[in-house]
């Protein structure tokens, strides 16, 4: 079975930094670019940040949102996505969920984690 | 500029069936999308990829009361039968090489 959990949220001040985790299981990890989507309170999906596999450089794209605040990375030995949140602001509030796609042949999340809620707040 | 539009809100009555609409800008008019069902309190859940000639591949368990297909630009999902289980917030998601994007979701009311 496919499995993506996501971990490391929590409640953090604003200009302040987090990191966020993402295991996969139940499938060969190293093949899909992984995503991260977010949706704020009572607000639509939003997606973040991927990164492709190492078969594309391990590259990464971001939001313009997110751009140079936040940095996306894996390590396909430990099948783990991280992203890593930096200069947090109170507009980053929102679950966090974690999405893979096969990057080669198309671009559709076909499996979702749970999210991980972080809450941006002095 | 790649966008997903979608109409915030639809509602049909249990048992009928009824139509999304995911309309992709003119230039983009043959990008394939995906369809996701959010539950309330709930994570996404991945439905189906629709391709711009209608074929579609559904997820694992989707149920067979859910299609796509396609017209131009646009990109449908059709729930047949009804049930008060469909009640959800559907999203379109599509992608380029470089970006992945969403439509502001429609809110499906069972009536």
């Amino acid at each position: 079975e496919v499995q993506l959990v996501e971990s490391g949220g929590g409640l953090v001040q604003p200009g302040r930094s987090l990191r966020l985790s993402c295991i996969g299981s139940g499938f060969t990890f190293s093949n899909y670019a992984i995503n991260w989507v977010r949706q704020a309170p009572g607000k639509g999906l939003e997606w973040v940040a991927f990164v492709r596999s190492n078969s594309y450089g391990a590259t990464t794209e971001y939001a313009a949102s997110v751009i140079g605040r936040f940095i996306i990375s894996r390590d396909d030995s430990k099948t783990i996505a991280y992203l890593q949140m930096n200069s947090l602001k109170t507009e980053d509030t929102a679950v966090y969920y974690c999405t893979r796609d096969p990057y080669d042949s198309s671009g559709a999340f076909d499996s979702w984690g749970r999210g991980t809620l972080v809450a941006v707040s002095s | 500029q790649l966008v997903l539009t979608q109409s915030p809100s639809a509602s049909a009555s249990l048992g009928a069936s009824v139509k999304l609409t995911c309309s992709l800008t003119s230039t983009y008019s043959k990008y394939a999308i995906a369809w996701h069902q959010q539950k309330p309190q709930k994570g996404p859940r991945y439905l189906m990829k629709i391709d711009s000639d209608g074929s579609h591949a559904k997820g694992d368990g989707v149920s067979d009361r859910f299609s796509g297909s396609s017209s131009g630009a646009e990109r449908y999902l059709i729930i047949s039968s009804l049930q008060s289980g469909d009640e959800a917030d559907y999203y379109c998601q599509t992608w380029g090489t470089d970006i992945r994007v969403f439509g502001g979701g429609t809110k499906l009311t069972v009536l």
